[in-house]
């Protein structure tokens, strides 16, 4: 079954520093999303993207965070200066189309922020 | 996004069925029924999803009221393995790429 890859699986980085979350979705999915999940809290959107796009994004997503499709297959989030909050489980999904269809995600990448 | 409801835990033994509910009285026409779950320490999986009719597929069946404002999702026979957090998600059908909004769920606890 096609899977949504994420990479790194774990992140360790100092405060400040910038870091990049990779995500690669399903070759013929058109939808990509991100989330977070904060240790023992919600899943929460971050930003939907959507023929080389952002379609929405929440009030999370502010300057520090930016998406890229740089290569047509892999989806990458980019924080510019980490924060301790930013620490969380990072949810890559992907589908093929609106919500007639099912999401599906990756397996997370845990950002610990130090 | 219309809200949904849904208790926040639920008990079930091995091998016996498994009714999950939950109540979205606010649904709006466009708004399609989806059903995720999250096992301990992985990310969200997709479970079933529907509109207006009942829908089966190989991990469980969806019930919807008929006036919509309620859905059951079902597991037949409840494994260990199906002990997780199911969500009970409503997703507007009309934005391009509309999100899904994540409330606290149900666990599901499942024992010998």
């Amino acid at each position: 079954e096609p899977e949504v890859t994420q990479t790194p699986s774990h992140q360790v980085t100092q405060m400040g520093q910038e870091v990049i979350l990779r995500c690669v979705p399903i070759s013929n999915h058109l939808y990509f999303y991100w989330y977070r999940q904060i240790l023992g809290q919600k899943v929460e959107f971050l930003v939907s993207f959507y023929n080389n796009e952002i379609s929405e994004k929440s009030e999370i997503f502010d300057d520090q965070f930016s998406v890229e499709r740089p290569d047509g297959s892999n989806f990458t989030l980019k924080i510019r200066s980490t924060k301790l909050e930013d620490s969380a489980m990072y949810f890559c999904a992907s589908s093929e189309g609106g919500s007639r269809y099912g999401y599906t995600f990756g397996s997370g990448t845990r950002l610990t922020v130090v | 996004d219309a809200k949904t409801t849904q208790p926040n835990s639920m008990e079930s033994n091995e091998e016996e069925p498994v009714h999950l509910p939950c109540n979205h009285s606010t649904i709006s026409g466009t708004d399609y029924i989806h059903w995720y779950r999250q096992l301990p320490s992985q990310g969200p999986e997709y479970v079933i999803h529907g509109l207006t009719s009942n829908v089966n597929n190989r991990m469980a069946s969806l019930a919807i009221a008929e006036d919509r404002k309620s859905s059951t999702l079902i597991l037949h026979r409840a494994t260990l393995r199906d002990a997780a957090v199911y969500y009970c998600i409503l997703r507007d059908n009309t934005g391009t790429a509309s999100k899904l909004t994540f409330g606290t769920g149900t666990r599901l606890q499942v024992t010998l």
